[in-house]
């Protein structure tokens, strides 16, 4: 059981380039989230998707976009990079908004 | 003011003592708190939830919740070198909200 599926696992990019994060869950849930985390400062959610069909903003969306494109996918775009934006990763996927969160093992994503 | 905001640590303690880890939260209308452990290099993983006042036991580890003050807590009792890894308190008000973390390192 997979569970949560995140890609890459590692990246580099450039500023000013653009990338997306592919998250994939197996668990059936209606809920996904987008989370960032950096040293001092905890997770902090970017997105979330409370069931398929619907995103919200979290507490740090800018300069990020998602898109729910099913129920078991949630992607999250940076469309132009910043230094700013380097940090961990994580998607995390809940049955419903309230339930327990599991997480994905991360992206870690530097951009220079 | 974070929502969520734990004591900041590093926490040393000696293998067999108890760690002690405390939270606290600014929405007093908040329901539900949750404990997650998270490895260096790994992903958070929870380890209890709590949504009733008082105490909460899930084998070496106790979870406390105080409404009225807005704490919640959790004591690792007996620890041990495994236990050696950042703790995060959330609370959920419709989106998890985190504190930053407690590193705890249990000297062998």
């Amino acid at each position: 059981n997979a569970g949560v599926t995140q890609t890459p696992k590692f990246q580099v990019l450039k500023t000013g380039q653009s990338m997306t994060l592919q998250c994939a869950q197996d668990m059936n849930h209606n809920s996904m989230y987008w989370y960032r985390q950096d040293p001092g400062m905890g997770l902090r959610l970017i997105y979330y998707s409370a069931s398929e069909g619907t995103t919200d903003k979290g507490e740090v969306p800018n300069g990020y976009n998602v898109s729910r494109l099913n129920k078991r996918e949630f992607s999250l775009r940076l469309e132009s990079a910043a230094p700013s934006q380097t940090s961990v990763y994580f998607c995390a996927s809940s049955e419903n908004i309230g339930n327990t969160i599991y997480f994905g093992e991360g992206s870690w994503l530097t951009v220079v | 003011q974070k929502e969520v905001e734990q004591n900041s640590g590093p926490l040393s303690v000696p293998e067999g003592a108890i760690a002690s880890l405390n939270c606290t939260y600014s929405d007093r209308g908040s329901q539900s708190f949750f404990w997650y452990r998270q490895y260096s290099g790994k992903s958070p993983e929870l380890i209890m939830s709590i949504y009733s006042n008082g105490d909460k036991e899930d084998g070496r580890f106790t979870a406390q919740l105080n409404k009225a003050s807005q704490y919640v807590s959790l004591l690792i009792r007996d620890s041990q070198p495994s236990d050696s890894a950042t703790y995060l308190c959330a609370k959920d008000d419709y989106k998890l909200s985190f504190g930053a973390g407690t590193t705890v390192t249990v000297r062998a």
